[in-house]
């Protein structure tokens, strides 16, 4: 069966400081691949998705960036966090019968 | 641009019902998702309508009219463990095969005892 490895749980970053969250897929293969982010009482947001290994489409221009190095691993990234950044990161995959699975999220507060 | 409203948050007691409106209007529409979110943690598919009229499991319906952009989630002998966040997503386009859903900003069901 399908499983999806999100992490670190939670986060707590200075402003300025660089992120790194990983997000893993087991049992598939070729899987499309989204980040979402939702912020304290808002909707869940789409920054970005992938089709495979190295095609990132962003879906809204941000402090943020993503990448796809393998099949099953997508990880998103800043350089630079800012305080709008906070907020709970989601990493999902889209099973063929159009259901999105989540993985476990990524609360992150920047400080 | 896309817009999918739901109430904030409802207040029910155990073992009542309660139905959470969506309405939304989006570019295309190509099926709406409910999605349960308890505090903390990732949503959790409940349903998925394509086609209008109702879907039931179990304790849990959802119903969808696509002429109205409407669809509502039922549930049904409410648990305590049913207070969360529920959430209303839309699928615009048919022809982008790449499954991004715009979500609304989530019901927040409260069941009191």
């Amino acid at each position: 069966s399908q499983t999806i490895h999100q992490w670190p749980a939670t986060l707590v970053q200075p402003v300025g400081s660089p992120l790194s969250l990983e997000c893993t897929v087991e049992g598939t293969s070729n899987p499309n691949l989204y980040w979402y982010r939702q912020a304290a009482g808002r909707g869940l947001q789409l920054l970005f998705y992938s089709v495979g290994i190295g095609q990132i489409s962003s879906e809204v221009p941000q402090n943020l960036s993503a990448s796809r190095p393998q099949d099953r691993q997508f990880i998103l990234s800043s350089k630079k966090l800012l305080l709008s950044d906070s907020g709970f990161y989601l990493c999902a995959w889209k099973g063929s019968n159009e259901k999105l699975f989540f993985g476990s999220g990524t609360q992150l507060s920047v400080l | 641009g896309q817009n999918i409203d739901q109430p904030t948050e409802m207040t029910a007691t155990e073992g009542a019902i309660v139905q959470i409106n969506c309405t939304y209007q989006t570019s295309g529409f190509n099926g709406l998702f409910w999605y349960q979110q308890h505090a903390g943690e990732a949503p959790t598919f409940l349903s998925y309508n394509v086609l209008d009229g109702l879907e039931e499991k179990g304790r849990f319906s959802s119903f969808l009219s696509r002429s109205k952009g409407y669809s509502y989630l039922l549930l049904k002998e409410l648990q305590m463990k049913d207070s969360a966040s529920y959430l209303c997503a839309v699928r615009p386009s048919s022809t982008d095969s790449w499954g991004k859903l715009q979500f609304g900003a989530g019901t927040q069901v409260v069941v009191t005892p």
